[in-house]
């Protein structure tokens, strides 16, 4: 059982188009984190989000926290082929373990 | 910065062997992890350490061994290769428990035939 929903799985889109990726649980994270990971790479760090409600800007990609603290949302505007890369979220259960979502694949073609 | 150092980078076992994934880190971290990566399945835990001497379990520790004798490695021992451990392995370590920044080596491809 996933505990963290990702969607979508995939996307392929043109440079320059809009995307959102989400990351849904029926379960409260005290925290929730966004990485991107490339090919033959771990993951690296994009964000991380703490508070209900709350918004963060990294240049093109806008982050959300869910009110409840139950899901996230990941924006990119004018998508860079630069952006091409699998996108994870975790949230934190406990003070020790991370729960993952699977991914969303993401493709950003010139 | 060398930052987290996994080797080898690829692996290929035949079942019932056995060896150990090195991990290493330079950053004084307490915290450290081992997850694998499966297509469709995320990250899954498989142990972590706050802190020298200290380990326990995932959510999937079975057939794994880990120990944690320095701050710096955290070794991962698989104690007889099934095919079901074919998967990439990342080892990960941050500053202390989560909600910090986790800094992930390059990952294990691990093959088991």
């Amino acid at each position: 059982t996933q505990l963290l929903e990702q969607s979508p799985q995939f996307l392929s889109i043109q440079e320059g188009e809009n995307l959102t990726v989400y990351c849904n649980s029926s379960s409260v994270f005290s925290s929730l984190q966004w990485y991107r990971q490339e090919p033959g790479e771990g993951p690296v760090l994009l964000v991380t989000v703490v508070t209900g409600g709350e918004v963060k800007k990294l240049k093109r990609l806008t982050f959300q926290f869910g009110d409840a603290r139950k899901d996230s949302s990941l924006h990119i505007t004018a998508a860079q082929p630069g952006d091409t890369g699998l996108y994870l979220c975790a949230g934190a259960r406990s003070n020790y373990q991370l729960i993952w979502g699977a991914g969303t694949k993401l493709i950003i073609k010139p | 910065n060398a930052g987290v150092t996994q080797t080898p980078k690829f692996q290929v076992l035949k079942t019932g062997q056995s060896m150990t994934l090195q991990c290493a880190q330079d950053m004084n971290h307490e915290y450290m992890s081992w997850y694998r990566q499966d297509p469709g399945m995320g990250l899954r835990l498989i142990h972590y350490s706050v802190g020298a001497g200290i380990t326990d379990q995932g959510e999937v520790p079975n057939g794994y061994n880990v120990s944690r004798s320095t701050t710096e490695d955290f070794p991962l021992r698989l104690l007889s290769a099934a095919p079901s451990q074919t998967s990439v392995y990342f080892c990960a370590s941050s500053y202390r428990e989560i909600g910090t920044e986790a800094f992930f080596g390059q990952g294990t491809r691990l093959t088991v035939v």
